[in-house]
């Protein structure tokens, strides 16, 4: 079935440092995916998105890279900040009905 | 332009007792989606629903749980004879247009303890 998976469940990294966060899909026909940052407490907020006419988009400080012949993408975050401890999810929002949530990666960012 | 708005934040029922959150999306949002998420997991879909429409509740439990978003007021979900798996965050989120952008703007979350 379909499904959108993290690689790693936590990841910490060092204020200042840049992060990745990694995502594999199921699906080869998903062509619009979305990351959400949730911070405790809260409900997710959108940060990015890619459609899979494109390999990359960049925001403020955020990057994110879509591959789709292995059907990963991933989100980079530069200069990491303590304000950017969260979890984040990687969603597949292909045919517009119901969004796909991956499990999440919790950000941990060491001052 | 206040964002979506879900209550109760936090709600505690007794097993049996029947749980109703609410939620009222963004102004000029005419599409509703609710997820439900378990403590250090992701948001699981339940229902997608336009106005006075239910569009796909494939993730919704077939008894105990339903769904409506009527002409006036806010979407409802409503659990019925809750039991203790019940507990978790429901998430409300609303679309301004499912052909354009799909960024999906989400409450704060009813917490639903079930004792």
């Amino acid at each position: 079935g379909e499904s959108v998976g993290l690689h790693l469940p936590t990841l910490s990294v060092q204020e200042g440092d840049n992060s990745i966060i990694n995502c594999a899909y199921s699906n080869s026909a998903s062509d619009y995916f979305i990351w959400y940052k949730q911070e405790s407490g809260k409900g997710p907020q959108f940060i990015i998105d890619i459609r899979s006419n494109m390999d990359k988009r960049q925001g403020q400080r955020v990057t994110v890279l879509l591959n789709k012949t292995v059907k990963h993408l991933s989100l980079q975050i530069a200069a990491t900040q303590p304000g950017d401890s969260a979890v984040y999810f990687c969603a597949d929002h292909t045919g517009g009905f119901k969004t796909i949530f991956g499990a999440g990666t919790r950000l941990f960012v060491k001052a | 332009n206040a964002g979506v708005m879900q209550n109760p934040r936090h709600l505690v029922r007794r097993r049996g007792q029947e749980a109703r959150l609410r939620c009222s999306p963004m102004k000029g949002h005419s599409h509703v989606y609710w997820y439900r998420q378990l403590p250090e997991e992701g948001l699981k879909f339940m229902v997608y629903l336009q106005k006075e429409n239910i569009i796909d509740e494939s993730g919704m439990p077939k008894e105990r749980f339903s769904a409506e978003f009527p002409k006036e007021g806010p979407s409802i979900l409503r659990i019925q004879q809750v039991v203790r798996g019940d507990s978790a965050a429901y998430f409300c989120a609303s679309l301004l247009n499912r052909e354009d952008t799909g960024e999906l703007f989400f409450g704060e979350g009813s917490r639903l303890t079930v004792l």
